[in-house]
């Protein structure tokens, strides 16, 4: 079965200080692994998608098949960086549209 | 431009109540999905329909939740007889189809603002 793994509900960091929130996986094949991201009173948005490479807002995310792992880093922390952060995938055994998320992570960045 | 669109905003029930959601997504998205996510627990998928059939609902939790998609426009997802259980956030989202896009990878969904839903 497809599960994505969250461990910290909360994390906690002094604005400029380096970000990494945790997402571990489970899938048999090669799925598909991004970032969501929901700021206060705004909807639930993609963030990242491992297939694009891309650093968005000085996030970046390195999928590692060998620690199924696809944790998202940041070197220096924003205030609005604060927000809850969804770790996903999908992939060609559940249907390339149906995501699972992750429990997600609460990132409180402290002034 | 609009996005998805949700309603109601919230809703508070009691046990045995029905209660109807209702989701208009983006203009020109074929794609349509529900999810829900309990208080502590992850988002997790309900359903997908492409236009007015459903894809996939391997996630409807079971025969008390009705979702329909008539004329492949909007969407409402029905629950009946609610239960305690069935609290939680339900979030609709829409994406595009788009050739071998829509089959081999992920198209990017966008999700609406969700629907509080308590049942007491």
């Amino acid at each position: 079965a497809q599960r994505v793994t969250q461990p910290e509900k909360l994390l906690s960091v002094f604005k400029g200080a380096p970000v990494e929130l945790k997402c571990n996986y489970s899938y048999s094949g090669s799925p598909e692994l991004f970032w969501y991201v929901q700021y206060s009173r705004q909807r639930l948005q993609l963030l990242l998608r491992h297939i694009s490479r891309e650093s968005i807002k000085g996030f970046t995310a390195d999928l590692n098949k060998g620690e199924t792992s696809f944790h998202l880093k940041k070197p220096f922390a924003q205030e609005e960086d604060s927000a809850m952060y969804y770790c996903a995938l999908s992939g060609p055994s559940g249907g390339y549209q149906k995501v699972t998320f992750g429990t997600g992570t609460k990132l409180q960045v402290i002034p | 431009e609009a996005g998805v669109t949700q309603f109601p905003s919230h809703s508070v029930i009691e046990k045995g109540q029905t209660v109807t959601l209702r989701c208009d997504p983006i203009s020109g998205h074929d794609n349509l999905y529900w999810y829900r996510r309990v208080m502590g627990k992850e988002i997790k998928f309900l359903l997908h329909f492409v236009k007015e059939s459903k894809q996939d609902e391997s996630g409807m939790p079971n025969n008390r939740f009705l979702a329909e998609r008539t004329g492949g426009t909007y969407s409402t997802l029905k629950v009946q007889p609610a239960e305690l259980e069935d609290s939680g956030v339900y979030f609709c989202a829409s994406s595009q189809s788009g050739g071998l896009a829509g089959i081999s990878s992920y198209n990017e969904q966008f999700f609406g603002p969700g629907t509080r839903l308590t049942v007491l």
